[in-house]
């Protein structure tokens, strides 16, 4: 019954690596996001999909790739990690251009991310 | 640029007490205003959200909020603290549709027994 997950919840890996961290909905939400949250617990976000299309692409490395297959799901690769990738990763859905009610955004519980 | 402000990084109350923490936003025009909970390992839960109309709006867990465009404020209260209520809080505010949600830097509150 989750409404927005995250896989997998935990990941430690090496400097250099290249990792996916996996987010579905299962809202009906038309859009779906991907936030940064560092050691301060500041909350930034880094991509945003309407129907599967990018329509918010802040200032992230090209290293990041997000990618969503169908309105549902969207994943984040991560090229060549590094230390300073090390945070929380939020995803989060909601429904753009409805009432407003609809454009409250859901998060999923996280992924802790841990470059060694 | 648009920017949401929370002045207190941490508070510290006691189990029983009142709280308030504070929440200012800068944008000329009326945005939408969220308040979400972080409890420690979690993810982010919305807690309530203002609009448009009535200016208190009223939460889950007891939590309720109010609006006051003269200050530019969005303040979240609860007449009686829990120590379940020990956690990360963040304001946001999302100025239109397609805009992205800002957030604020969070306030943590501890709640001492």
């Amino acid at each position: 019954d989750t409404a927005v997950s995250q896989t997998p919840k935990y990941l430690v890996t090496q400097m250099g690596n290249d990792k996916s961290i996996k987010c579905e909905q299962n809202l009906g939400h038309d859009t779906m996001y991907w936030y940064k949250q560092d050691s301060k617990k500041f909350l930034k976000i880094m991509f945003s999909y309407n129907n599967k299309e990018l329509i918010i692409n802040e200032t992230v490395p090209n290293r990041f790739s997000p990618k969503s297959p169908d309105k549902a799901h969207l994943n984040l690769h991560i090229n060549s990690l590094e230390l300073g990738d090390s945070a929380v990763y939020f995803c989060a859905s909601s429904h753009l251009g409805g009432t407003p009610r609809q454009e409250t955004q859901y998060f999923g519980p996280g992924t802790r991310l841990l470059v060694l | 640029a648009q920017s949401v402000t929370q002045p207190d990084i941490h508070i510290t109350v006691s189990e029983g007490a009142s709280l308030e923490l504070r929440c200012n936003y800068s944008y000329g025009a009326t945005p939408y205003l969220f308040w979400y909970v972080q409890s420690p390992g979690q993810g982010l839960q919305l807690l309530l959200k203002y609009f448009s109309g009535d200016t208190l709006v009223q939460g889950i867990k007891g939590f309720e909020a109010e609006f006051k465009r003269s200050q530019s404020s969005f303040n979240l209260r609860k007449p009686s603290v829990h120590w379940s209520d020990a956690a990360e809080y963040f304001c946001a505010v999302l100025k239109t549709s397609y805009d992205k949600v800002i957030f604020g830097p969070g306030t943590s509150l501890s709640v001492i027994p």
